[in-house]
């Protein structure tokens, strides 16, 4: 079953512009994760947040975590057409071997 | 460093013919592996994931088996394919323990005609 639900489904914004998405989940979580993906391709791991931390940041993008609220947001600043991909978040639980939890996606478009 | 390596990139196959995807990985042991189905624009299905050799756990019933002969190895089978059975397959692993990092092969996109 699906944890992540993604929000917008599509985004479309134009080059320089700031792209946020966010995702919501229902359940407690170790950790959470975003991935991307480029049509036709598999994902790969943007950045991964654990659950006592708030906010983390790696080049262009920016995460955080509001585990009261059970919600993260993916900010990709100064967007440039290469990040036209989808985006995905996927919740890591606490017990053992248990599988990520993956959302539908966010599709983003960056015009030139 | 990891690699993971998915075969055939690209399949065409007919209703009720077999299928088997290969999925392995190299440069970690003992890894957790994971098939995956996306349908056309849509989101991951989990369809298998293993956390050793011999050991299948299955998300959804179907005409779909997964099979794990080695360490690093990671088969998807059907003795009869369907038309829903097309989509992009997808193989990951992660170490183990679980619910840390999942690294992703390319993919196959299979169609059934």
């Amino acid at each position: 079953s699906q944890q992540g639900e993604e929000d917008p489904q599509a985004l479309s914004i134009q080059e320089g512009e700031n792209a946020t998405m966010n995702c919501s989940y229902k359940t407690s979580i170790n950790n959470l994760q975003w991935y991307r993906q480029n049509s036709g391709r598999g994902l790969v791991h943007l950045i991964l947040i654990r659950s006592n931390e708030r906010e983390k940041h790696s080049g262009r993008l920016r995460v955080t975590l509001d585990t009261s609220k059970k919600s993260s947001s993916l900010l990709i600043t100064a967007s440039r057409a290469a990040d036209t991909a989808s985006y995905f978040c996927a919740t890591g639980p606490y017990s053992g071997n248990t599988p990520l939890v993956f959302g539908k996606g966010t599709r983003l478009s960056v015009i030139a | 460093s990891q690699t993971i390596h998915q075969w055939p990139a690209t399949l065409v196959q007919p209703v009720g013919s077999p299928l088997s995807l290969e999925c392995t990985v190299e440069g970690t042991s003992n890894p957790n592996l994971y098939w995956y189905r996306q349908a056309a624009g849509r989101g991951l299905q989990l369809l298998f994931y293993s956390v050793g050799i011999g050991q299948i756990s299955s998300e959804v019933p179907q005409n779909l088996s997964a099979s794990r002969p080695q360490d690093r190895q990671f088969i998807l089978s059907s003795k009869k394919l369907l038309l829903s059975d097309s989509g992009f397959y997808l193989c990951a692993w992660g170490r183990r323990g679980g619910g840390d990092t999942q690294y992703f092969g390319p993919g196959t996109r299979l169609t059934v005609l």
